[in-house]
């Protein structure tokens, strides 16, 4: 059975706060990934990793960073949490031209 | 990068009626694209993708039509029943699926 899991299912974070969102994936994918999704703006790519210790940035990076140290996992760091990073963070693995797993999401609060 | 929009953002339709969703991509590179359902609690699941030599793909009752030319790709649900209810993504990607872009969604209710 394939599984992406995030570490945290909720997270309640003050503001200023330096957050790590954990994903770890069981199935050697060479992608990763690292989504927001908001209420009626669908799933927005964060960042993306094709491989270890590489990156890239997708439509929405301000504000986070990632890391990719280990093939199977994958992190989302703020680096200062603010309130606007409230949100479903989801995070998913692939391999080339095959489905996107997702883990089961984390939801973050910041206050 | 691709940009994916996504229509409508809601539909609701009766137990046994059919459900279309429309999306397009602006990106003519792109050459997979998937059909995601996501229910309630949980993460997004694949239910059928489509790659850019097929026109057309169906398994039971879901099929997915591809127009490169029009840079559009449709979901087509038919006797849809309660169970089908949920927020259905589109996504489209090229070059090795690692830059996979989404829709913003459609919640689809189905009244029994």
């Amino acid at each position: 059975d394939v599984k992406v899991t995030q570490s945290s299912r909720y997270l309640v974070k003050r503001t200023g706060e330096k957050v790590f969102l954990e994903c770890v994936q069981d199935m050697d994918h060479e992608n990763m990934f690292w989504y927001r999704q908001d209420p009626g703006l669908g799933l927005r790519l964060i960042y993306f990793s094709y491989d270890v210790k590489m990156k890239e940035k997708g439509d929405i990076p301000e504000g986070y960073s990632v890391s990719r140290e280990k093939k199977e996992r994958f992190s989302l760091i703020l680096e200062s949490a603010s309130t606007n990073q409230t949100s479903m963070y989801l995070c998913a693995s692939t391999r080339f031209e095959q489905e996107a797993f997702f883990g089961q999401g984390t939801r973050l609060t910041v206050v | 990068g691709e940009n994916v929009e996504q229509h409508p953002s809601t539909l609701s339709v009766q137990e046994g009626d059919s459900a279309v969703i429309k999306c397009t991509y602006s990106d003519s590179a792109s050459n997979y694209f998937p059909w995601y359902k996501q229910e309630l609690g949980k993460g997004p699941q694949l239910i059928i993708d489509i790659r850019s030599n097929v026109g057309e793909k169906k398994d039971q009752r879901i099929a997915v039509t591809l127009n490169k030319t029009a840079k559009h790709f449709s979901l087509h649900i038919t006797e849809t029943q309660p169970e089908d209810s949920a927020v259905y993504f589109c996504a489209a990607s090229m070059r090795n699926n690692n830059d996979m872009r989404f829709g913003a969604g459609t919640r689809l209710t189905v009244k029994p």
